[in-house]
């Protein structure tokens, strides 16, 4: 059974520039989640789909993030303009239903000059 | 702050001793996961424990919960060089909601 799957593995932008981040979670699994890790820190939750809704967005920076699940698959995260402090590690990961293990993608590494 | 705070921040051990890691949390919860997470890669789940149950084992490791005192151990018996890594706890409160500790850094030395 293939993984949770997320590209591009790193990205290096400018602030003020924009970026995308794509997860493909794994088949079958309704529910997707998008979380933030900053070095030294734990990952901190972001933004949380069930099919295609969203269920908790409530620590979505929304005046510069967003994100979205079309047809309840695949998931984009995008951030513009981005900030320094958008440094960070970004994880997809996915669960078959709500309250079970979460299965995590590799990450994507953001460095923001 | 943190639902989820894992105590201590860092361990460093001997290859064949014994890791503890201690997990607080604040709130009621519905389960509790530990998961691992190697220097620049995604975290790996390691176990599941729902509230309702007191102790589950995996090979060398074993959980335990105590929902009077809200807390949570991990252990893993007879550490090898491999088990280097992150260890975070995370609290299911909220219709699977998980929130996350900044975790236990252990180092394994041969």
């Amino acid at each position: 059974e293939a993984g949770v799957a997320q590209s591009p593995r790193y990205k290096i932008i400018e602030k003020r520039q924009s970026v995308a981040f794509w997860c493909n979670p794994i088949s079958g699994h309704a529910t997707l989640y998008w979380y933030q890790q900053i070095l030294g820190q734990g990952p901190k939750l972001l933004i949380q789909f069930q099919n295609n809704g969203v269920v908790d967005d409530s620590q979505l920076p929304k005046d510069r993030f967003s994100a979205e699940r079309l047809k309840g698959v695949d998931s984009t995260l995008k951030i513009q303009p981005a900030k320094l402090e958008d440094s960070a590690v970004y994880l997809c990961a996915s669960t078959l239903g709500l309250r079970e293990t979460q299965y995590f993608g590799p990450g994507t590494r953001l460095l923001v000059l | 702050s943190q639902q989820g705070e894992e105590d201590p921040q860092a361990l460093s051990i001997q290859e064949g001793e014994n890791a503890t890691m201690n997990c607080s949390y604040k709130t009621s919860i519905n389960n509790l996961q530990w998961y691992r997470q190697n220097s620049g890669r995604g975290l790996v789940h390691l176990i599941l424990i729902r509230s309702n149950e007191r102790e589950k084992h995996s090979g060398r490791l074993r959980v335990t919960l105590d929902t009077s005192k809200k807390s949570s151990s991990l252990l893993i018996t007879a550490s090898r060089a491999a088990d280097t890594a992150s260890y975070f706890c995370a609290t299911d409160a909220n219709a699977g909601k998980s929130t996350f500790g900044d975790g236990t850094t252990l180092t394994v030395k041969p």
